[in-house]
């Protein structure tokens, strides 16, 4: 069964600074996803990631995987405060896709 | 170009009562599944459609029906309400393979079982 493990749950940075969140996956999965949720809202699509390798960049967002160790990153550089949202990764196998359970990013002033 | 479009977008409903969350979208789209979130938990997929007349089980699927006669609509029907379904559902569509393109999420329906 295909689980996904996000770290961490809750995030709490700087403006200015970096940072990275963790997305594991435990069995095969053809494509990782990300998206952005804000209080109240749906989900937005971030990053589509279909290769071992793939690295995909949007503003201060960077994503990334690597599919031999079931790993993608999302990497947040020079955090800003319009970042502060909760961020999702999605493992898809088989039209099935299953969610980390979300990281909690908030950017303080 | 609306999207995908989920009515109502608020719900109380009575324990034992019935109600069908209806979602439609207009970008042809051959995917289209049903999502529950729960805080703390991610969103997890109940059931999902590769095309009319094609429907399929996700994780979390007891206590919820879905049909799909047509290519634009996927309603997901609740049969008998329980205080255990109150959560926030998401309707999501997709093309169908690898592609580069994201799923496109509904704003979603907030359904209270009380």
């Amino acid at each position: 069964e295909l689980k996904v493990e996000q770290n961490p749950l809750f995030l709490s940075m700087q403006e200015g600074k970096n940072y990275t969140i963790y997305c594991n996956y435990s069995t095969t999965s053809d494509r990782l996803y990300w998206y952005r949720q804000d209080p109240g809202k749906s989900l937005e699509s971030l990053f589509v990631l279909l290769s071992n390798g793939a690295v995909k960049q949007e503003g201060r967002l960077m994503a990334s995987l690597d599919t031999k160790a079931r790993l993608s990153t999302l990497h947040i550089t020079a955090a800003v405060h319009d970042l502060s949202a909760t961020y999702f990764c999605a493992a898809h196998n088989n039209n099935d896709m299953r969610f980390g359970a979300g990281t909690r990013l908030t950017v303080k002033p | 170009n609306a999207g995908v479009t989920q009515t109502p977008k608020f719900q109380v409903l009575k324990t034992g009562q019935s109600m069908t969350l209806q979602c439609a979208q207009d970008m042809n789209h051959e995917y289209m599944s049903w999502y529950r979130q729960d805080p703390g938990m991610g969103l997890r997929l109940i059931h999902y459609s590769v095309g009319a007349g094609i429907t399929d089980q996700g994780e979390v699927p007891n206590g919820y029906n879905v049909s799909r006669s047509t290519t634009e609509d996927f309603p997901l029907r609740l049969l008998s309400a329980a205080p255990s379904q109150t959560s926030v559902y998401f309707c999501a569509s997709s093309r169908l393979g690898r592609t580069e393109d994201g799923y496109t999420f509904g704003s979603g329906t907030r359904l209270t079982v009380v």
